[in-house]
């Protein structure tokens, strides 16, 4: 296991249109986020899972974004209706509780998911 | 709630000199994580360096440093010797002690030169 993957790379599409995005986390990592990132921008935390559970969720994450994290493996972001505004890199990340039994707070990010609403 | 601000969006300095990327934080918290994020053109971001708030030593990682001021709420980042793959992105952001969600600053663009 080399990193985080994410999967599509690109997607463009179509105002009101649906989109899911795909996160693969490193595999012996509990803990997995989601971020958007606008260009020129640092990114914005959006949502984060421990195992399976979905522990915090931002004010950002309207109605129509959703994510899981079935069996707390990897994790899906889908948007519905999409809008222009949304129009973002959006970024995976995961990390585990402990390293050496400290807490790190580091994370790793996979390589995003640029949607271009149009 | 906490804010992260770089100050500088853009830097560019010579092949081998020594450039220092600036981070001012605003926080009311007493533990807390500040790190240093590089984001290279169309890869993934990946941490340069990490400083723990009870630490007053200063974080170093090779060529990488980090001046910690705890009581001004700075946190710069030094690299000397810098190379070409040095160009990047470059993210400050903070963590409170505790939580899972990292802020980050709005970035500064960093060129080395040949």
């Amino acid at each position: 296991d080399t990193g985080v993957s994410q999967d599509p790379r690109h997607k463009i599409t179509k105002r009101g249109q649906n989109v899911t995005f795909r996160c693969d986390p490193i595999s012996e990592h509990n803990r997995l986020y989601w971020y958007r990132q606008t260009l020129g921008q640092g990114p914005e935390f959006l949502t984060y899972f421990q195992n399976e559970a979905q522990l915090e969720k931002s004010r950002l994450l309207s109605d129509r974004f959703s994510a899981e994290r079935p069996k707390g493996s990897f994790s899906t972001l889908e948007i519905q209706r999409t809008e222009q505004g949304d129009s973002a890199m959006y970024l995976c990340a995961s990390s585990s509780r402990l390293y050496r039994g400290r807490e790190t707070g580091e994370l790793f990010f996979g390589e995003g998911s640029r949607l271009t609403v149009l | 709630a906490q804010t992260v601000t770089q100050s500088q969006p853009e830097m560019s300095v010579q092949e081998a000199e020594t450039v220092t990327l600036s981070c001012t934080y605003d926080t009311s918290e007493s533990n807390y994580y500040l790190f240093w994020y590089k984001q290279p053109p169309s890869r993934q971001m990946i941490l340069v360096i990490r400083q723990e708030a009870y630490k007053q030593q200063n974080a170093t990682e090779n060529r990488f440093s980090v001046n910690f001021q705890k009581a001004a709420k700075s946190f710069s980042l030094k690299i000397s010797d810098s190379q070409l793959g040095d160009t990047a992105m470059y993210f400050c952001a903070f963590m409170r002690q505790g939580a899972q969600k990292l802020v980050f600053g709005q970035g500064t663009r960093l060129t080395i030169n040949p």
